[in-house]
């Protein structure tokens, strides 16, 4: 069942703007995972911010988490054509029959730089 | 960084025949693999969880019988379609577990289309 729901489902900028979306999940978390996946490919991780965490960085990304909202968001600054992709929120937590280490992923957003 | 290498990246196919994916842990090893299945232009969808030396942990409407997952070793998990058909086409990602203290990050395989004739 999905877990995490991102808006927009797709988003197209120029290159050089900033990129922000938004995750939003429904029952309590441990951690909150961003991944990137390529048409056609696998996932790449990209960060992964704690309930503890509120905000965290790693080079031009920058995730919020709130969890009082049960929302995050992943902000893209000074987007390239090559960060074309569409990017997926991915949560584990108390709610996994198998244990924490299992993630539901959201239905991701697809995002287009333009160059 | 963490690899995981998974084979093959597409596989075209009769209906009735079974196709065997692989998924290795390169770099470290794996007590917990996952695989999951995408449909186009949607998300991942966890099918099973495969355990080292242990049976895999199928999500609910996966059938076992149908998709067999082997974990034999640390660095090998193998996900069968058996008597494969049309409506099985899909793009199929396995994950490993890494263990770090950064939390339990998944590491992805780059994927296997698979396409049944």
């Amino acid at each position: 069942s999905q877990q995490g729901e991102e808006d927009p489902q797709a988003l197209s900028i120029q290159e050089g703007e900033n990129a922000t979306m938004n995750c939003s999940y429904k029952t309590s978390i441990n951690n909150l995972q961003w991944y990137r996946q390529n048409s056609g490919r696998g996932l790449v991780h990209l960060i992964l911010i704690r309930s503890n965490e509120r905000e965290k960085h790693s080079g031009r990304l920058r995730v919020t988490l709130d969890t009082s909202k049960k929302s995050s968001s992943l902000l893209i600054t000074a987007s390239r054509a090559a960060d074309t992709a569409s990017y997926f929120c991915a949560t584990d937590g108390a709610y996994s029959g198998a244990g924490s280490y299992q993630l539901t992923f959201g239905k991701g957003t697809k995002l287009s730089v333009i160059p | 960084g963490a690899v995981v290498s998974q084979h093959p990246s597409w596989v075209i196919c009769k209906s009735g025949t079974s196709v065997k994916i692989e998924c290795r842990s390169l770099d470290f090893q794996a007590t917990t693999m996952f695989w999951y299945r995408q449909f186009p232009k949607q998300s991942l969808m966890l099918m099973a969880t495969s355990n080292e030396g242990s049976k895999a942990t199928y999500e609910q409407g996966v059938e076992k019988d149908k998709f067999l997952i082997n974990h034999a070793s640390l660095t090998l998990s193998t996900l069968t379609v058996t008597s494969a058909h049309p409506e099985d086409s899909s793009f199929y990602i396995c994950s490993a577990i890494r263990p770090s203290g950064k939390g339990n990050i998944q590491y992805f395989g780059a994927g296997t289309r698979l396409s049944v004739l």
